[in-house]
């Protein structure tokens, strides 16, 4: 079954603990991106890959890093979690063509930093 | 900065009417636009893309392009109760290649509530 599985589903920590959360997805996709959700703010992109070892900057990147290392990884890491990093955050993958494709997003991560 | 309005309802509609949800976007260059229904807590999951001006019909769901007046709407027909939900309007930027071409932008979303 073609999926983008994130871990973990649900995390509370305090703050300054790094923590990583983890995206793999299935579908050999090219394009793999981060966002956070928030109330009233909607949907920001954080980070995002075009291709291995490939990464920029989306709206919203500080506090965060990420890395591609492999194709269908590309994890999330919070080097120093702070309370306004409290969040819903969803992985989202997609194939490279000339038009942009529909996103894939996986099941999403809620994590409490207090 | 790229934008997408939305208005943030929630739009009320009984069940079996037509609703109309409606969306613009600032970048005259985009070039692709998604609808993803979104249920409270859960991922976004697609209902309709669009990279034509014109209309695209899938089943009950027809989505609406018009790139002169940076418009898109998504009409839903024969509206049920398990279509209450936040929509979300997505597009991406101008350029056929590059990072601009994929990057979404979303609209902060519409709330619809289908009554019985």
């Amino acid at each position: 079954e073609a999926q983008v599985t994130q871990n973990p589903r649900y995390l509370i920590t305090v703050t300054g603990k790094k923590l990583t959360v983890t995206c793999s997805q299935n579908m050999n996709h090219e394009y793999m991106s981060w966002y956070r959700q928030d109330p009233g703010l909607g949907l920001r992109q954080i980070y995002y890959s075009m291709n291995v070892e490939v990464t920029d900057k989306g709206d919203v990147p500080e506090g965060y890093k990420v890395s591609r290392k492999e194709k269908r990884n590309f994890p999330l890491i919070l080097e120093s979690p702070s309370p306004n990093q409290t969040s819903l955050y969803f992985c989202a993958s997609s194939p490279l063509r000339a038009l942009g494709q529909p996103q894939h997003f996986g099941d999403g991560t809620r994590l409490s930093i207090l | 900065q790229k934008e997408v309005e939305q208005n943030s309802g929630p739009l009320s509609v009984p069940e079996g009417a037509i609703a109309s949800l409606n969306c613009t976007y600032s970048d005259r260059g985009s070039q692709s636009f998604f609808w993803y229904r979104q249920y409270s807590g859960k991922s976004p999951e697609l209902i309709m893309f669009i990279y034509s001006n014109g209309d695209k019909e899938d089943g009950r769901f027809t989505a609406q392009l018009n790139k002169a007046s940076q418009y898109v709407s998504l009409l839903i027909r024969d509206s049920q109760p398990s279509d209450s939900a936040t929509y979300l309007c997505a597009v991406t930027g101008g350029g056929i290649s590059g990072a601009g071409s994929y990057q979404l932008t979303f609209g902060k979303g519409t709330k619809l509530s289908v009554i019985p």
